[in-house]
Protein backbone atom coordinates (compact mmCIF):
# COMPACT_ATOMS: atom_id res chain seq x y z
CA UNK A 1 0.00 0.00 0.00
CA UNK A 2 1.39 3.60 -0.92
CA UNK A 3 1.56 5.65 2.27
CA UNK A 4 0.69 9.35 1.90
CA UNK A 5 2.17 11.83 4.29
CA UNK A 6 0.85 15.61 4.46
CA UNK A 7 2.70 18.20 6.06
CA UNK A 8 2.07 20.20 8.23
CA UNK A 9 -0.87 18.74 9.89
CA UNK A 10 -1.90 22.27 10.81
CA UNK A 11 -0.94 25.81 9.44
CA UNK A 12 -2.36 29.28 10.42
CA UNK A 13 -2.16 32.29 7.85
CA UNK A 14 -3.49 35.42 7.47
CA UNK A 15 -5.65 36.72 4.74
CA UNK A 16 -4.52 37.56 1.51
CA UNK A 17 -0.96 35.70 2.09
CA UNK A 18 -0.04 32.35 0.57
CA UNK A 19 0.22 28.68 1.73
CA UNK A 20 2.19 25.47 0.59
CA UNK A 21 1.11 22.54 1.18
CA UNK A 22 3.11 19.44 1.09
CA UNK A 23 2.50 15.96 -0.13
CA UNK A 24 4.93 12.78 0.07
CA UNK A 25 4.26 8.91 -1.33
CA UNK A 26 6.04 6.28 0.18
CA UNK A 27 6.52 5.21 -3.86
CA UNK A 28 6.94 6.55 -7.10
CA UNK A 29 3.05 7.65 -8.11
CA UNK A 30 4.17 9.52 -11.37
CA UNK A 31 2.00 12.15 -11.89
CA UNK A 32 -1.15 10.38 -10.47
CA UNK A 33 -1.86 12.37 -7.54
CA UNK A 34 -5.25 15.02 -7.09
CA UNK A 35 -5.49 17.13 -4.08
CA UNK A 36 -8.98 18.16 -1.98
CA UNK A 37 -10.15 20.75 -0.41
CA UNK A 38 -13.16 19.78 2.29
CA UNK A 39 -15.30 22.71 3.88
CA UNK A 40 -16.71 21.55 7.72
CA UNK A 41 -19.69 19.83 7.30
CA UNK A 42 -19.17 19.51 3.12
CA UNK A 43 -18.33 16.73 1.32
CA UNK A 44 -14.63 16.80 -0.33
CA UNK A 45 -14.21 19.42 -3.84
CA UNK A 46 -11.82 18.24 -6.41
CA UNK A 47 -9.46 20.89 -6.64
CA UNK A 48 -6.54 19.70 -8.89
CA UNK A 49 -5.30 16.26 -10.74
CA UNK A 50 -2.44 15.07 -12.93
CA UNK A 51 -0.70 16.92 -9.62
CA UNK A 52 -0.90 20.26 -11.51
CA UNK A 53 -4.30 20.65 -13.41
CA UNK A 54 -7.04 22.58 -11.85
CA UNK A 55 -10.73 21.12 -12.09
CA UNK A 56 -13.44 23.06 -13.33
CA UNK A 57 -14.23 25.85 -11.84
CA UNK A 58 -11.41 26.07 -9.52
CA UNK A 59 -9.79 29.31 -8.90
CA UNK A 60 -6.57 30.19 -10.47
CA UNK A 61 -4.98 30.99 -6.67
CA UNK A 62 -4.44 27.02 -6.73
CA UNK A 63 -2.12 25.56 -7.81
CA UNK A 64 -0.20 22.45 -8.31
CA UNK A 65 2.94 21.07 -8.91
CA UNK A 66 5.53 18.09 -8.17
CA UNK A 67 6.11 14.48 -9.80
CA UNK A 68 7.47 10.71 -8.33
CA UNK A 69 6.83 11.29 -4.56
CA UNK A 70 7.15 14.94 -3.87
CA UNK A 71 4.13 17.18 -4.22
CA UNK A 72 3.07 20.32 -3.46
CA UNK A 73 -0.54 22.68 -3.07
CA UNK A 74 0.21 26.54 -3.09
CA UNK A 75 -2.99 28.54 -2.43
CA UNK A 76 -1.80 31.92 -2.94
CA UNK A 77 -3.52 35.39 -1.77
CA UNK A 78 -5.53 32.99 0.73
CA UNK A 79 -9.56 33.94 1.12
CA UNK A 80 -11.75 32.99 4.38
CA UNK A 81 -13.41 30.22 2.11
CA UNK A 82 -10.14 28.64 2.33
CA UNK A 83 -10.06 28.15 5.62
CA UNK A 84 -10.76 24.07 5.34
CA UNK A 85 -9.00 20.83 5.56
CA UNK A 86 -6.88 19.84 2.48
CA UNK A 87 -6.05 16.01 1.19
CA UNK A 88 -4.01 14.76 -1.08
CA UNK A 89 -4.69 11.54 -2.36
CA UNK A 90 -2.89 8.89 -4.96
CA UNK A 91 -4.44 7.49 -7.95
CA UNK A 92 -1.31 5.04 -9.26
CA UNK A 93 -2.46 1.86 -7.95
CA UNK A 94 -4.57 0.26 -5.73
CA UNK A 95 -6.06 0.76 -3.11
CA UNK A 96 -5.95 4.46 -3.32
CA UNK A 97 -4.89 6.23 -0.41
CA UNK A 98 -5.22 9.45 1.47
CA UNK A 99 -2.64 11.63 3.01
CA UNK A 100 -4.21 12.90 6.56
CA UNK A 101 -5.30 16.01 5.48
CA UNK A 102 -3.62 19.52 6.31
CA UNK A 103 -5.82 21.76 8.49
CA UNK A 104 -5.74 25.40 7.08
CA UNK A 105 -6.59 28.35 9.75
CA UNK A 106 -6.92 31.65 8.60
CA UNK B 1 -26.44 18.75 -13.73
CA UNK B 2 -24.05 15.79 -12.63
CA UNK B 3 -24.63 14.76 -9.43
CA UNK B 4 -24.57 11.82 -6.88
CA UNK B 5 -27.47 11.20 -4.36
CA UNK B 6 -27.41 8.79 -1.41
CA UNK B 7 -29.63 7.62 0.98
CA UNK B 8 -30.48 8.77 4.50
CA UNK B 9 -28.92 8.22 7.35
CA UNK B 10 -28.74 4.54 8.93
CA UNK B 11 -28.53 3.34 12.77
CA UNK B 12 -27.39 -0.26 13.50
CA UNK B 13 -26.56 -2.05 15.87
CA UNK B 14 -23.18 -3.98 16.58
CA UNK B 15 -23.24 -7.35 14.00
CA UNK B 16 -25.11 -6.23 11.76
CA UNK B 17 -25.36 -4.98 8.31
CA UNK B 18 -25.88 -2.03 6.57
CA UNK B 19 -26.35 -1.04 2.68
CA UNK B 20 -26.22 2.50 1.48
CA UNK B 21 -26.87 3.58 -1.95
CA UNK B 22 -25.91 6.14 -4.42
CA UNK B 23 -28.37 6.78 -7.54
CA UNK B 24 -26.38 8.69 -10.50
CA UNK B 25 -27.68 11.34 -12.86
CA UNK B 26 -26.75 14.11 -15.36
CA UNK B 27 -24.10 11.65 -17.14
CA UNK B 28 -23.62 8.25 -18.95
CA UNK B 29 -23.64 6.08 -15.62
CA UNK B 30 -21.62 3.21 -17.16
CA UNK B 31 -18.77 5.95 -18.44
CA UNK B 32 -17.39 6.58 -14.60
CA UNK B 33 -15.99 4.29 -11.97
CA UNK B 34 -17.57 5.01 -8.71
CA UNK B 35 -16.04 4.55 -5.41
CA UNK B 36 -16.73 4.64 -1.54
CA UNK B 37 -14.80 6.35 0.84
CA UNK B 38 -15.39 6.73 4.48
CA UNK B 39 -14.70 9.47 7.25
CA UNK B 40 -14.86 8.63 10.68
CA UNK B 41 -15.74 11.65 13.21
CA UNK B 42 -13.10 13.88 13.09
CA UNK B 43 -10.53 11.46 11.18
CA UNK B 44 -9.33 11.57 7.90
CA UNK B 45 -10.58 10.19 3.97
CA UNK B 46 -10.75 6.66 4.04
CA UNK B 47 -10.68 4.54 0.52
CA UNK B 48 -13.21 1.44 0.92
CA UNK B 49 -13.62 -0.12 -2.79
CA UNK B 50 -14.48 1.11 -6.22
CA UNK B 51 -16.74 -0.58 -8.88
CA UNK B 52 -17.06 -0.25 -12.64
CA UNK B 53 -20.83 0.27 -13.16
CA UNK B 54 -19.84 -1.32 -17.04
CA UNK B 55 -19.58 -4.64 -15.95
CA UNK B 56 -20.01 -4.48 -12.38
CA UNK B 57 -15.90 -5.92 -11.45
CA UNK B 58 -14.80 -4.46 -7.86
CA UNK B 59 -11.45 -3.41 -6.05
CA UNK B 60 -11.75 -3.55 -1.93
CA UNK B 61 -9.37 -2.19 0.23
CA UNK B 62 -7.76 -5.17 1.92
CA UNK B 63 -9.13 -3.45 5.56
CA UNK B 64 -12.41 -4.31 3.96
CA UNK B 65 -12.06 -7.55 2.29
CA UNK B 66 -14.57 -10.39 3.67
CA UNK B 67 -16.94 -7.45 4.99
CA UNK B 68 -17.89 -5.29 1.44
CA UNK B 69 -19.83 -5.53 -1.19
CA UNK B 70 -20.37 -2.98 -4.22
CA UNK B 71 -22.98 -4.00 -6.60
CA UNK B 72 -24.06 -1.43 -9.46
CA UNK B 73 -27.85 -1.62 -10.93
CA UNK B 74 -27.18 0.08 -14.93
CA UNK B 75 -31.01 0.20 -15.39
CA UNK B 76 -31.40 2.58 -12.07
CA UNK B 77 -28.21 4.26 -12.43
CA UNK B 78 -27.62 2.94 -9.13
CA UNK B 79 -24.21 1.75 -7.22
CA UNK B 80 -24.98 0.05 -3.61
CA UNK B 81 -22.28 -0.33 -0.67
CA UNK B 82 -23.03 -3.12 1.76
CA UNK B 83 -20.84 -3.81 5.17
CA UNK B 84 -21.65 -6.25 6.96
CA UNK B 85 -20.06 -7.17 10.84
CA UNK B 86 -20.25 -3.84 11.64
CA UNK B 87 -18.54 -2.36 14.60
CA UNK B 88 -18.89 0.72 16.50
CA UNK B 89 -15.16 1.40 14.72
CA UNK B 90 -17.30 1.68 11.54
CA UNK B 91 -19.63 4.78 12.77
CA UNK B 92 -18.74 7.39 9.70
CA UNK B 93 -19.99 9.30 6.76
CA UNK B 94 -20.10 7.22 3.47
CA UNK B 95 -19.66 8.82 0.42
CA UNK B 96 -19.70 7.71 -3.24
CA UNK B 97 -18.14 9.42 -5.47
CA UNK B 98 -17.54 9.79 -9.51
CA UNK B 99 -14.25 9.17 -10.99
CA UNK B 100 -13.08 11.54 -13.44
CA UNK B 101 -11.63 10.42 -16.70
CA UNK B 102 -8.76 12.80 -15.90
CA UNK B 103 -8.01 11.69 -12.67
CA UNK B 104 -9.38 12.22 -9.11
CA UNK B 105 -12.65 12.22 -7.92
CA UNK B 106 -14.66 15.26 -9.36
CA UNK B 107 -18.86 14.32 -8.22
CA UNK B 108 -19.32 13.38 -4.50
CA UNK B 109 -22.31 12.42 -2.91
CA UNK B 110 -23.86 14.19 0.16
CA UNK B 111 -22.68 11.82 2.49
CA UNK B 112 -24.74 9.23 4.32
CA UNK B 113 -24.07 8.99 7.95
CA UNK B 114 -24.08 5.69 9.78
CA UNK B 115 -23.63 5.30 13.32
CA UNK B 116 -23.13 1.65 15.22
CA UNK B 117 -24.24 1.54 18.77
CA UNK B 118 -26.19 -0.80 20.82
Amino acid sequence: EIVMTQSPASLSVSPGARATLSCRASQSISSNLAWYRQKPGQAPRLLIYGASTRATGVPARFSGSGSGTEFTLTISSLQSEDLALYYCQQYNDWPYTFGQGTKLDI
Amino acid sequence: QVQLVQSGAEVQKPGASVKVSCKASGYLFTNNYLHWVRQAPGQGLEWMGIINPSGGSTQYAQKFQGRITITSVTSTGTVNMELSSLRSEDTAVYYCARTSSRGGMDVWGQGTTVTVSS
